[in-house]
Formats: C-alpha cells, structure tokens, sequence
C-alpha cells in the first residue's frame, strides 16, 4: 500500500524554471523524505524534513511541510536537464516504516 | 565506499522457476530493506531487518517469497516458483539506524518473468 500521493503526476518544464511538485498522506508521520530516481537507477535520497519542522532548504532544494494538511511540495529552482527524473516523496510513519507515493515524473528540456 | 550492491542487474526466467537476489548493505549499516518497484510505481516494502531479525515482513509473499539475512550483513531474497506478475525491479536498500533514517539503495535487479 503507498500512503504518499505525489501531484502531478508528471510534469515537463524548461530549463531553467522552477518545478513544484506536491505530496499528499493519510496518516500521521515522523518524517517526510524526498527521493530522486533517474531512468534505471535506484533511489536517492535528497532531503528529509521532520514533523516539527515547515520549511528547509538544500541548494536548489526547498521542502515544505504542512502537518494539517497532511502535504508537503518540493520546489526545485533553476531547473537543469540534469534534473530529468522521477520525485518520490516517502512517509515515515509511527511504525517506522518508509512508505513511498507514486512519484512524479519531471522532465526538463534543454 | 561501495554502496549499496546487488546483483543480478538483469534477470529473465520462465514462469515457475526460482530466483534468488543477493544484497550487500553499506557497511556498518545495521538496517536492510528490500522493496518491490512495479512501472511506474513508487517502492513498495517486501522486508526490513534489523540486523538479523526480520522486524516487518507484513507484505512478504511468504507463499512464494522468502529471505535470510544470516550474520546481520549481507541479505537473499527467493522467490519460488516465479509467476508472470513477479516482474520488477526488486530494491535493496540500508541504512544507520532503525528510526528517523536515510535510506541507501542499490541499482536494483530487474527481474522479467516469461
């Protein structure tokens, strides 16, 4: 079962815009992570904000969180062709399992 | 440091034949995960261990699906007999510590099932 829903679930852009893709959940969490998966490749990991937490920031990276509204968004800024990959956003729960959403596909063209 | 490695990358089997998938964790890492990934989905968790002790295999087949991770390191995962709907990618991933935590993963095998 996938408790994260990540909105759109595909989006394409050109480079150099800002990407913001969403992430909705169910139950209550003690973290919220974000993954990136290039085409073929395992996860990696990108950021992680806890449940006391609304914002944060890494590089290019910016991750909101909304508790009570159960949702968070990833912004990617100045987006690079590089960054061409699917966006997993990833709910750890009370039970602390990692429980990831469908993804969002992002392209962006040179 | 090496990461997370599995092997193999690529596997195509018949309908009913077994297979097995070997995952070695980053080092140091007392955590192991193996995760389904269907197309176009996002991971779905077969299997975590701490260290030895298998602590969630609440969606592990266990009709056909099984693993071990003997001696806390290295992890096998069997499926036997393999169905059409087997097909995947199947993910292994590690990390420091069982709580609030990172996950490490590795390329992942893809396993077609004719």
């Amino acid at each position: 079962s996938q408790q994260g829903e990540e909105d759109p679930q595909a989006l394409s852009i050109q480079e150099g815009e800002n990407a913001t893709m969403n992430c909705s959940y169910k139950t209550s969490i003690n973290n919220l992570q974000w993954y990136r998966q290039n085409s073929g490749r395992g996860l990696v990991h990108l950021i992680l904000i806890r449940s006391n937490e609304r914002e944060k920031h890494s590089g290019r990276l910016r991750v909101t969180l909304d508790t009570s509204k159960k949702s968070s968004s990833l912004l990617i800024t100045a987006s690079r062709a590089a960054d061409t990959a699917s966006y997993f956003c990833a709910t750890l729960g009370s039970n602390y399992k990692l429980t990831f959403g469908k993804g969002t596909l992002l392209t962006v063209n040179p | 440091e090496a990461g997370v490695v599995q092997s193999p990358r690529y596997k195509i089997i018949e309908k009913k034949q077994p297979v097995a998938f070997w995952c070695n964790p980053i080092s140091g890492h007392n955590t192991l995960y193996w995760y389904l990934q269907n197309l176009g989905q996002g991971p779905e968790l077969l299997i975590r261990y701490e260290n030895e002790e298998a602590v969630d295999d609440s969606q592990l087949p266990k009709d056909r699906f099984s693993a071990e991770r003997l001696k806390g390191v290295d992890s096998t995962l069997k499926i036997q007999p393999a169905e059409l709907g087997d097909s995947a990618v199947y993910l292994c991933a590690s990390s420091a510590t069982g709580g609030a935590n990172v996950l490490t993963f590795g390329a992942g095998s893809r396993l077609t099932v004719l």
